[in-house]
């Protein structure tokens, strides 16, 4: 079983949506949970950062952990084609020397005008 | 300049060449990491280097050679690759203390091995 799962997509969606990405994981010691976004021929952006469970709110867009489940997700609402991207998640676990982030794979959203 | 910056953006080379990728860190952060990015796959950790020492090496063949003269430059160096080597390859960079520490990246660079 892979660490981290994540829906390739593509995703496409008309704008003004609510989007709905996720991530399963299997590793219990992840404790930080983060979204990134990658513009094509750019690097990843960091957008949400995220401590154990709960949610964080940003503008538009939500971060959701729940570690009972091991399931993140990244809510964006009213969706506009400016957040066509793709969108990776990323966890660690905690402690000095916890360097290693694992990623899943992206997943690649289109918003419609 | 500010964030973290790349060079080249783009490299085409041959199996048999030698060529460096650049790195510089305008946050004032002290890790910096060399990451690879592959189509349909998850990043890859390469290098960790945290206070100019190298903490990680994710069992990287050896010709790729990281080097971090200094907290704000990073390197990795290429030698005989192979095509599937070829790669978006970013770095990135972060704070090591708190317990957060978010990872910032560059834009990458895109290689090409012919």
């Amino acid at each position: 079983q892979k660490e981290v799962e994540q829906d390739p997509g593509p995703l496409s969606v008309p704008e003004g949506a609510i989007v709905s990405l996720n991530c399963t994981y299997s590793n219990s010691a992840f404790q930080y949970f983060m979204w990134y976004r990658q513009y094509s021929r750019k690097g990843p952006e960091l957008l949400m950062y995220t401590y154990s469970s709960g949610n964080k709110e940003d503008g538009r867009f939500t971060a959701q952990v729940d570690k009972s489940s091991k399931y993140i997700s990244l809510f964006i609402r009213d969706s506009q084609p400016s957040d066509s991207a793709t969108y990776l998640c990323a966890m660690r676990g905690k402690g000095a020397g916890s360097y290693q982030l694992t990623f899943g794979k992206g997943t690649k959203l289109s918003v419609i005008p | 300049e500010t964030g973290v910056t790349q060079t080249p953006r783009h490299l085409v080379m041959g199996m048999t060449n030698k060529k460096s990728l650049k790195c510089e860190q305008h946050l004032g952060h002290n890790a910096m990491y060399w990451y690879k990015q592959s189509a349909k796959k998850p990043l890859e950790l390469m290098f960790v280097y945290s206070l100019e020492e190298r903490v990680e090496n994710n069992s990287v063949p050896s010709r790729f050679s990281p080097e971090c003269p200094n907290s704000s430059h990073l390197f990795l160096h290429l030698h005989t690759l192979q095509p599937e080597d070829s790669a978006l390859y970013l770095c990135a960079s972060s704070q090591e203390s708190g317990p957060e520490r978010p990872q910032h990246f560059g834009d990458g660079t895109r290689l090409s091995i012919l």
